[in-house]
């Protein structure tokens, strides 16, 4: 069956302006994750989705990134203001449930690139 | 909180060698302990994971790695590399008894050379 996708693959910003990466999950699955991979801070958690509860945004680097997830599936991320130190891969993950033991797999990740 | 080490961040060795590479781990509960794989330019592959009972798991591509609560560790290992094995690897954690984000290690860079 289908994968996580996300688009854009790549994006390329000048710094000050509003981005929108998106993320589509498995099908089913009711947990939504977002992680950003930078050279310098390697792999970070920033938020997560669980069905209809409230996001857990507790790696949200600060007020300019925020994230909703329409009808429990696609989610967005969006960074308002972009720095150049917002650039990184951002991966987005899906799983079953939350909980430590169910997988979450791994979308192909957005590229992203402050000038 | 929980933090992942990895002690390695490149390993280079010469094709059909054995490999492992090193994960440590902090936390303060029961964990789950994950290894992921990231070829270049793509997402992460889940190889292995660790949720309770033998401490010796198998994943796939031939991987194994086994569980040390004492020493906190879930090395990864393979006894023969291919050229394909090249790639990043990520330790990663989630605690027991906790929303289930992944704090992940540095990773190690695995050069396979012929």
């Amino acid at each position: 069956g289908a994968g996580v996708s996300q688009s854009p693959s790549n994006k390329v910003t000048e710094k000050g302006k509003d981005v929108e990466l998106r993320c589509d999950p498995i099908s089913g699955h009711t947990a939504l994750y977002w992680y950003r991979q930078s050279l310098g801070q390697g792999l970070e958690f920033l938020i997560y989705f669980q069905g209809n509860s409230a996001p857990d945004k507790s790696g949200l680097p600060s007020d300019r990134f925020s994230a909703e997830r329409t009808g429990g599936s696609v989610s967005t991320l969006t960074i308002q203001r972009t720095q150049q130190e917002d650039s990184a891969v951002y991966l987005c993950a899906s799983s079953l449930q939350t909980g430590g033991r169910y997988e979450q797999y791994f979308g192909p990740g957005t590229r992203l690139t402050v000038t | 909180a929980q933090s992942v080490t990895q002690l390695d961040s490149q390993v280079p060795v010469f094709e059909e060698a054995p490999v492992e590479l090193r994960c440590n781990y902090s936390s303060s509960v029961s964990v789950y302990l994950f290894w992921y794989v990231q070829y270049p330019n793509q997402g992460l592959q889940l190889l292995l994971k660790y949720l309770s009972g033998s401490t010796l798991v198998k994943g796939i591509n031939g991987f194994e790695a086994e569980f040390n609560k004492s020493q906190t560790s879930f090395h990864l290992r393979k006894p023969s590399v291919h050229i394909s094995d090249t790639a990043e690897y990520f330790c990663a954690v989630s605690e027991g008894n906790a929303g289930n984000m992944l704090t992940f290690g540095g990773g190690t860079r695995l050069m396979v050379k012929p």
